[in-house]
């Protein structure tokens, strides 16, 4: 298994509160990214990062902020948590552009209420 | 935007063969991945195929790639009950990004 934690990998907090999400990895890899799981919807793209400060959005950005400060740590928070953020995050990481080889970790829920 | 369609459910009796499939609207993906997620759990990789390619075999696995027609297939040979999953297919979009577009995933139900 790729070497990657997050945590928490559950949580339940309050309409309004901040949460932090973190991703942690051993690989080294330069790319990172969080997807969100809905039924539904499947899985959608967060945010991702092409390296250490590199950051863009993907297709459901809003709501959400990211950073990474070192190789190893991508960190998503979201600023005041709605009940519609209610859902499962997975961190992913990619050691190429392009990435042949994409990684997932086992997931944080996450329950707004 | 890409779109990625698959069927929701494939039910098949254990040692039969399982053929799932995806469908794409981009052509242009360099990549196209299968995931399998158990109840609970992450996603796990399970291969990949590059888009030259037309076949590729790991051990109970063959995909199948149709660039004409923009279609994508997984067999699972001799089905195991530890087979049931939800299993997804992927395309890496978005030129260098790594965007990956998901289908919404067919469950695979293995009836002993």
């Amino acid at each position: 298994d790729a070497g990657i934690t997050q945590s928490p990998r559950h949580k339940v907090t309050e309409t309004g509160t901040p949460v932090t999400l973190r991703c942690h990895q051993t690989e080294n890899h330069r790319y990172m990214y969080w997807y969100r799981q809905d039924p539904g919807h499947g899985l959608r793209l967060i945010h991702y990062s092409y390296g250490v400060k590199d950051t863009d959005k993907g297709e459901v950005s809003d709501g959400y902020s990211v950073s990474r400060s070192k190789t190893e740590d991508f960190l998503l928070t979201l600023e005041s948590a709605t009940s519609s953020q209610t859902s499962v995050y997975f961190c992913a990481i990619s050691d190429r552009e392009g990435g042949n080889t994409i990684y997932f970790g086992e997931g944080s829920w996450l329950t707004v209420v | 935007g890409e779109d990625v369609e698959q069927s929701l459910f494939l039910s098949v009796r254990e040692g039969d063969s399982s053929v799932i499939n995806c469908t794409y609207t981009d052509s242009s993906s360099t990549y196209l991945y299968w995931y399998k997620q158990e109840p609970g759990a992450g996603l796990q990789l399970l291969t990949y195929i590059f888009s030259n390619m037309d076949m590729k075999q790991d051990q109970r696995l063959t995909v199948l790639l149709n660039k004409k027609d923009k279609h994508l297939s997984l067999r699972i040979a001799d089905t195991q009950t530890g087979d049931s999953a939800i299993y997804f297919c992927a395309g890496v979009y978005g030129g260098s990004q790594g965007n990956l577009i998901f289908g919404k995933g067919t469950k695979l139900s293995v009836k002993p």
